[in-house]
């Protein structure tokens, strides 16, 4: 199993600005994933985060908008970046485990943008 | 149309009534899962499946491969089953954590 933890639980941000949400995983993995969920929307994939090469986006995200790091197997960031109002979702990080049995999500940070 | 429809949208029920929850796509996968995500907004992984039926405690889930379809069961339902159920599939071929998702389903268990 894998237990993850994200940081900030919550943050309210003004128009403009970039925050950063830190993704923690108790065990190594190899991919990581960044979701997005909009108000009463359902999950959207934003990036697929590989350790030691450039995320992969899916279509409508981009890496100026999303920078992604992934410094180790255990480890990632998501920044969301020159926020607006549109910017508010709940913003999940995942990792699916060898065998992709099961998928694990992150307790989410829910992100407010004035 | 969604890839992925779940029914009903919401769903309230009284505390031990058994519970249903459909889900169809469209396109041909290689895994489906049932997620459970709490007001707080944090998911739970319940089932991943990709044939035949699973259970675990009170919850069954079942997939039909030929009908594209899937049922998440709720046997003797309490008010802390009270949350959103999401369906969601990978398709064949991609990568593992590439999912499509479904709407939800809200549940209200009432005591």
């Amino acid at each position: 199993s894998a237990v993850i933890s994200q940081k900030p639980s919550r943050d309210i941000c003004q128009r403009g600005t970039s925050l950063t949400i830190q993704c923690q995983v108790d065990s190594q993995v190899t991919m990581m994933f960044w979701y997005r969920q909009q108000p009463g929307q359902s999950l959207t994939l934003i990036a697929t985060a590989n350790q030691g090469s450039e995320a992969t986006y899916e279509s409508g995200f981009v890496i100026d908008k999303f920078p992604i790091s992934r410094p180790n197997l255990t480890f990632s960031t998501l920044t969301v970046s020159n926020m607006s109002p549109e910017d508010s979702s709940i913003y999940l990080c995942s990792v699916a485990l060898t065998g992709g049995d099961t998928q694990y999500f992150g307790p989410g940070t829910r992100l407010t943008v004035l | 149309k969604n890839e992925v429809e779940q029914s009903p949208q919401n769903l309230t029920a009284q505390e031990g009534e058994f519970i249903t929850i459909n889900c169809s796509y469209s396109v041909g996968i290689s895994a489906l899962h049932w997620l459970q995500q709490h007001p707080g907004g944090g998911i739970v992984s319940l089932f991943m499946l990709s044939s035949g039926k699973k259970k675990h405690g009170r919850l069954i889930a079942t997939i039909n491969i030929q009908e594209k379809h899937s049922s998440l069961h709720i046997t003797a339902s309490h008010p802390r089953d009270s949350a959103v159920y999401i369906c969601a599939v990978r398709r064949g071929g991609t990568s593992y954590g590439k999912l499509t998702f479904g709407q939800g389903t809200i549940l209200t268990v009432h005591p």
